[in-house]
C-alpha cells in the first residue's frame, strides 16, 4: 500500500540558512507524483511545489527546491535561505495516476521553526 | 478570486447533533475531497468526489455522508455527532493529473 514517512516531527533552522525537510514514499506504481504543502499557524494549506515520476530534473520553485531520489524512494523539500515567515508545518503527500481518482496521500507533517 | 471556500469556520455540536459542512469552488474543477486533519496524524481522506453526481469512501468515511448534486459544490454531513469527531475538515478540488489540489480555509468543528 501506498504510504508517506516523514520522520523529523520539528525541525530548527537559523534565518538565512538552508534546511531540509525529509519525506520517503512507498509505492509499487511507475507513475507516481510528490506534493509539498505548506500550513502555517493560520491553519490554510498553500501548495509550494511538484514533482512528478518522469521527471528527469528536480522541480524548483523560487526559494524551494525537491531533491527527488527515485532509487531511494525520497523526496526531500529544500529551503534556501530560511526566512522567519517560513515558520509553518510542512506536508509531504503522494498522488498516484494509475486508479484516475487523484486522490493525495499525506504524511505527518514537519514543524519547522526559523530562528532569528 | 474565491477558489475553494467553506463554510462555517467554526462550530460547536453536542454529542448527537447532526449538520452538514459546505464546501464550494468556482474552478471548474472535477475532483473534490473532505478531509480531517488531526494532530499528529497529517490529513486523512474521508469521501471524495471525482465528478457531478459522484462520490466515493476515502480513508476515514464512519460517521460522515457526503453529496455532490451540483459540480461545485461538495457537502460533507454527520448525521449524528460524536466526540471523536472533533477535528478541523478540510474540503479541496482539483483538475487532476500534475495539478495541486487547492485547499478551502477548514472548518473546526468540536464536539462537546
Amino acid at each position: 500500500a501506498q504510504k508517506i514517512t516523514q520522520t523529523q516531527p520539528g525541525m530548527f533552522v537559523q534565518e538565512k540558512e538552508a534546511v531540509t525537510l525529509d519525506c520517503t514514499y512507498d509505492t509499487s506504481d511507475q507513475s507516481y507524483g510528490l506534493f509539498w504543502y505548506k500550513q502555517p499557524s493560520s491553519g490554510e494549506m498553500i501548495f509550494l511545489i511538484y514533482q512528478g515520476s518522469y521527471d528527469e530534473q528536480n522541480a524548483t520553485e523560487g526559494r524551494y527546491s525537491l531533491n527527488f531520489q527515485k532509487a531511494r524512494k525520497s523526496a526531500n523539500l529544500v529551503i534556501s535561505a530560511s526566512q522567519l515567515g517560513d515558520s509553518a508545518m510542512y506536508f509531504c503527500a503522494m498522488r498516484e495516476y494509475g486508479g484516475a481518482t487523484n486522490k493525495l496521500i499525506f504524511g505527518t507533517g514537519t514543524l519547522l521553526a526559523v530562528q532569528p | 478570486n474565491a477558489g475553494v471556500t467553506q463554510t462555517p469556520k467554526f462550530r460547536v455540536l453536542k454529542t448527537g447533533q447532526s449538520m452538514t459542512l459546505l464546501c464550494a469552488q468556482d474552478m471548474n474543477h472535477e475532483y473534490m475531497y473532505w478531509y480531517r486533519q488531526d494532530p499528529g496524524m497529517g490529513l486523512r481522506l474521508i469521501h471524495y468526489s471525482v465528478g457531478e453526481g459522484t462520490t466515493a469512501k476515502g480513508e476515514v468515511p464512519d460517521g460522515y455522508n457526503v453529496s455532490r448534486l451540483k459540480k461545485q459544490n461538495f457537502l460533507l454531513g454527520l448525521e449524528s455527532a460524536a466526540p471523536s469527531q472533533t477535528s478541523v475538515y478540510f474540503c479541496a478540488a482539483t483538475l487532476g493529473g500534475n495539478q495541486p489540489q487547492h485547499f478551502g480555509d477548514g472548518t473546526r468543528l468540536s464536539i462537546l
